[in-house]
């Protein structure tokens, strides 16, 4: 089965500083690839996501996010972080072979400080 | 586009009562919806998967007669916590997805906060 990891629990950042956000995964293909955002108390946002073609993904708010296959790697990204962008991060993975659920990593919290 | 309402937001009740949680997708039809759990400080935990007409699919672990899942319409999808006790209070969210084919995201509800007493 796929499963995801997010190395980093809590990452803290200035405001207008880069970001980036680890997400590694274990699958034997290419699986489908999504990084969702959730503030607190609420649901997720999808922020962008990967399933064929050019590795380099752009999202909304800014993010973008680049799989590297040889890494097994879907890192994302940000150049300069906004306060608003503090939330908790998810990356998740998805594959046909297991129904197209999805995995999701345990997450990132994002601090910004002013 | 691609909204999903998850209604109610908020539930506090008793121990000893049924909960229904509802997912609609407002702007698409939904083939499948997936229920999640989220405990505390932690990652979603995928319950069970909806697909519109047929019975929901159930994670190993998760009881199908405590959380009765029913996708009876391609913009609704309800879950039922039978008979909640406080270790059911949690926050749980849906999510709907628009095709059948994998490669398509899935849109999240904002999420229902259950409080058993």
């Amino acid at each position: 089965a796929q499963s995801v990891t997010q190395p980093d629990i809590h990452i803290t950042v200035s405001e207008g500083a880069s970001l980036e956000l680890r997400c590694n995964y274990s699958y034997g293909a290419t699986p489908y690839l999504f990084w969702y955002v959730q503030s607190p108390g609420q649901g997720l946002q999808l922020l962008l996501k990967y399933f064929s073609g050019d590795t380099l993904v752009q999202g909304i708010k800014g993010f973008e996010a680049e799989f590297k296959r040889s890494q097994s790697s879907f890192n994302l990204r940000k150049p300069s972080v906004h306060w608003s962008d503090a939330a908790e991060y998810f990356c998740a993975v998805g594959a046909p072979e297991y129904g197209n659920k999805l995995v999701f990593g345990a997450g990132t919290i994002l601090r910004v400080k002013s | 586009g691609a909204v999903v309402s998850q209604h109610p937001s908020r539930v506090i009740c008793k121990s000893g009562t049924s909960v229904k949680i509802e997912c609609r997708s407002l702007d698409f039809q939904a083939t499948t919806m997936f229920w999640y759990r989220q405990f505390p400080k932690q990652s979603l935990m995928l319950m069970a998967t909806s697909n519109e007409g047929s019975k929901a699919t159930y994670e190993q672990g998760v009881e199908k007669d405590k959380f009765l899942i029913n996708h009876a319409s391609l913009t609704l999808s309800t879950l039922t916590v039978t008979s909640a006790h406080p270790e059911d209070s949690s926050f749980y969210i849906c999510s709907a997805r628009g095709t059948v084919t994998g490669n398509q995201p899935q849109h999240f509800g904002d999420g229902t906060r259950l409080s058993i007493l």
